[in-house]
């Protein structure tokens, strides 16, 4: 079984401070997918990124980067330069890349950018 | 616009009633998914479909059923068996059925709040 752990229930960030989310997984799958995705205050669930298991590198988008540590089973969010609009809850998700892509999430953190 | 759309976005119903909330997409992507949402909590899969006429169950089916009829369409009922069905609930796609990649994850619709009075 999968599992996603989400150890930080808020955060509050200086508007144009760096910011880090936790994630730590659990599972038995040789090769998986990690993801990211944004949940405004209207609901809407916006993906961010994505980190394959065997990905050599980093996934970076934009001001968004993934800092993955596979040893330690963490895939943490890292955000540069916060801005007002990052203020929302953050997930994070793995599933198996082969298959379905059925998505287990985490419990969230909620990011306050503060002015 | 290319898009998911979900319907209605608030909706309330009795106990005992069964409620069928819309999903549908013009992306073409071949599968598709039903997530539920509780407050402060990340979300649980209900049922999948990688394919029209074909559905899976995810981790929480019970009190739940889909269809499959059209590939741009996923409708999901709450039956009178869902014993706590107020919830936020999600809806999504996603292109291919095979290996993930970056470019093929799944999207979202905007979800439909649901309220058992």
């Amino acid at each position: 079984a999968q599992k996603i752990t989400q150890t930080q229930p808020g955060m509050f960030v200086q508007e144009k401070e760096a910011v880090t989310l936790d994630c730590t997984y659990d599972t038995s799958d040789p090769s998986y997918g990690l993801f990211w995705y944004k949940q405004p205050s209207s609901g809407e669930m916006i993906f961010l990124i994505y980190q394959g298991s065997y990905d050599q590198q980093n996934a970076t988008e934009g001001r968004y980067s993934l800092n993955f540590q596979k040893a330690r089973k963490s895939a943490n969010l890292v955000i540069s330069a916060s801005q007002l609009g990052d203020s929302a809850m953050y997930f994070c998700a793995m599933g198996s890349i082969q298959g379905a892509q059925k998505l287990v999430f985490g419990q969230g953190t909620r990011l306050t950018i503060n002015p | 616009d290319g898009g998911i759309t979900q319907s209605p976005k608030y909706l309330f119903r009795k106990e005992g009633q069964n409620v069928t909330l819309s999903c549908e997409q013009n992306l073409n992507h071949d599968a598709m998914y039903w997530y539920r949402q509780d407050p402060g909590q990340g979300l649980r899969l209900i049922y999948y479909s990688q394919i029209v006429n074909d559905f899976q169950k995810g981790d929480i089916a019970e009190g739940y059923s889909v269809s499959r009829e059209k590939k741009e369409s996923f409708p999901l009922t709450v039956t009178s068996a869902q014993k706590n069905p107020t919830a936020f609930y999600l809806c999504a796609s996603r292109g291919g059925t095979g290996a993930l990649t970056s470019t093929d994850t799944q999207y979202f619709g905007p979800g439909t709040r649901l309220t058992v009075l």
